[in-house]
């Protein structure tokens, strides 16, 4: 069975500080591991995804991710945190037949 | 390329009355996902369509939710009756391949408040 874990459910950043967003899976298989953001009123978009090889991802707006099998993690950084990247982040593992379970998402607040 | 379409984007209704919701995936997907997002939650799979066939309808409530999806295109969700615990973010997502390593395209939601 595929699971994931978000930990800390509310993440407040000051303007120009490191983001650090923390996702650890549970899977019986290799994972698939997936990063989305969602914007107030808006569907998913993803950020970035883990499949194979490299195991630092980039993503979109500046955001990467490391797979890390041994500590069975996927968090999410940013270097540099803007007033736009205020949203909820989601981690997803993709298990057989391609079904997606999320985590219950982190808050992330900008503080300017 | 057009994303996942979806409507109507809010919809307000009293308990025991009847919902339906539209989807239109983007053109050539062939996986269809509809989840329900309580606030507060992250997204939950209520049922997975393959071309017109379902793969998984584990977690749908089947004494109240129905999908289709005739042709294997657009894809519509019903609720009947509606409950309270039912005040959600429906979402539909499509993706191009089965395979577990494709990611999954999300329409904009439909938001339901039942009173």
């Amino acid at each position: 069975a595929q699971s994931v874990t978000q930990l800390g459910s509310h993440v407040s950043v000051s303007e120009g500080a490191l983001v650090l967003l923390r996702c650890n899976y549970s899977s019986s298989v290799p994972p698939y591991l997936f990063w989305y953001v969602q914007y107030p009123n808006q569907g998913l978009q993803l950020l970035l995804k883990y499949t194979t090889g490299a195991t630092l991802v980039k993503g979109i707006n500046g955001f990467e991710a490391e797979f890390k099998k041994s500590e069975t993690s996927f968090h999410l950084t940013k270097p540099s945190a803007h007033m736009s990247d205020a949203a909820e982040y989601f981690c997803a593992v993709s298990g057989t037949g391609n079904q997606f379970y999320f985590g219950t998402g982190t808050s992330l607040t900008v503080i300017p | 390329e057009a994303g996942v379409a979806q409507s109507p984007r809010y919809k307000i209704i009293e308990k025991r009355q009847s919902v339906a919701f539209w989807c239109n995936p983007i053109s050539g997907h062939a996986t269809l996902y509809w989840y329900q997002q309580i606030l507060g939650q992250g997204p939950k799979l209520l049922i997975q369509f393959q071309n017109n066939g379902v793969v998984d309808d584990s977690q749908l409530p089947k004494d109240r939710f129905s999908a289709e999806r005739l042709k294997g295109v657009d894809s519509t969700l019903k609720i009947q009756p509606a409950k309270l615990e039912d005040s959600a973010v429906y979402l539909c997502a499509s993706s191009s391949h089965p395979a577990s390593s494709t990611e999954a395209f999300f329409g904009q939601g439909t938001r339901l408040t039942v009173v």
